[in-house]
């Protein structure tokens, strides 16, 4: 166990649905971060927040939107799914701090758009 | 933040240690390199890091080059839940975004 909770673990949806992601961050730790990864594919960047505020924005579409909540927890908005949007959904965590910064994973979340 | 260029898979044998290599020939002084590995879709983890010197911890090796554009990972008595894909990643202190590219897989063989 990471330490990093991420719910729910699968997830099954049809197309132009919303769902959400939900993500609660090590003990701690200040940022949080969302990844996608689709089949056979690397892990793709799509935000980060730290203590409640927007930090940087990856490749994320406007269709998806995220937000970190005062009590740190994460959780990330999808939608008018198409049936590519099925992925992993990878959060991590850190605590941000000058020198290294070592992020934590979640187990995923796997999403399929049927 | 420098990208990093990897092979796309090794083989290595059972209680060898297996030497993954990763080039960052456009790292800059104050980027750090990290190493995450990711077993079969389950959420990347994290190996170590360092900066100049050489560091060691349980899991694992990094070898700095003195020019610091490539290092390498060893793992020193490779067993079969080694085999996953291994990332190299350089990455800033104050860098926004860990850049995962697309990582060497690792298969260790009986």
């Amino acid at each position: 166990d990471s330490g990093v909770t991420q719910t729910p673990k699968h997830l099954i949806t049809a197309t132009g649905q919303r769902v959400t992601l939900r993500c609660s961050p090590r003990s701690g730790d200040l940022s949080v971060y969302w990844y996608q990864q689709s089949l056979d594919q690397g892990l793709q960047f799509l935000i980060q927040y730290y203590n409640g505020e927007e930090r940087a924005k990856g490749n994320i579409l406007e269709r998806f939107s995220a937000q970190q909540f005062p009590d740190l927890h994460s959780e990330l908005n999808l939608s008018s799914l198409e049936l590519g949007d099925s992925a992993l959904y990878f959060c991590a965590s850190s605590v941000e701090h000058s020198g290294a910064n070592v992020l934590t994973f979640g187990a995923g979340s796997r999403l399929t758009v049927l | 933040d420098a990208k990093t260029t990897q092979p796309p898979s090794m083989d290595c044998a059972e209680g060898r240690a297996a030497n993954l290599p990763c080039n960052h020939s456009t790292i800059s002084g104050n980027e750090y390199v990290y190493w995450y590995r990711q077993i079969h879709s389950q959420g990347p983890q994290y190996i170590i890091h360092g900066l100049k010197n050489n560091e060691t911890n349980e899991m694992a090796s990094l070898i700095i080059t003195e020019d610091r554009k490539s290092s390498t990972l060893i793992l020193p008595h490779a067993t079969l839940r080694d085999t996953a894909v291994y990332y190299c990643i350089v990455r800033s202190h104050t860098g926004n975004q860990f850049y995962f590219g697309t990582g060497t897989s690792l298969t260790v063989i009986p």
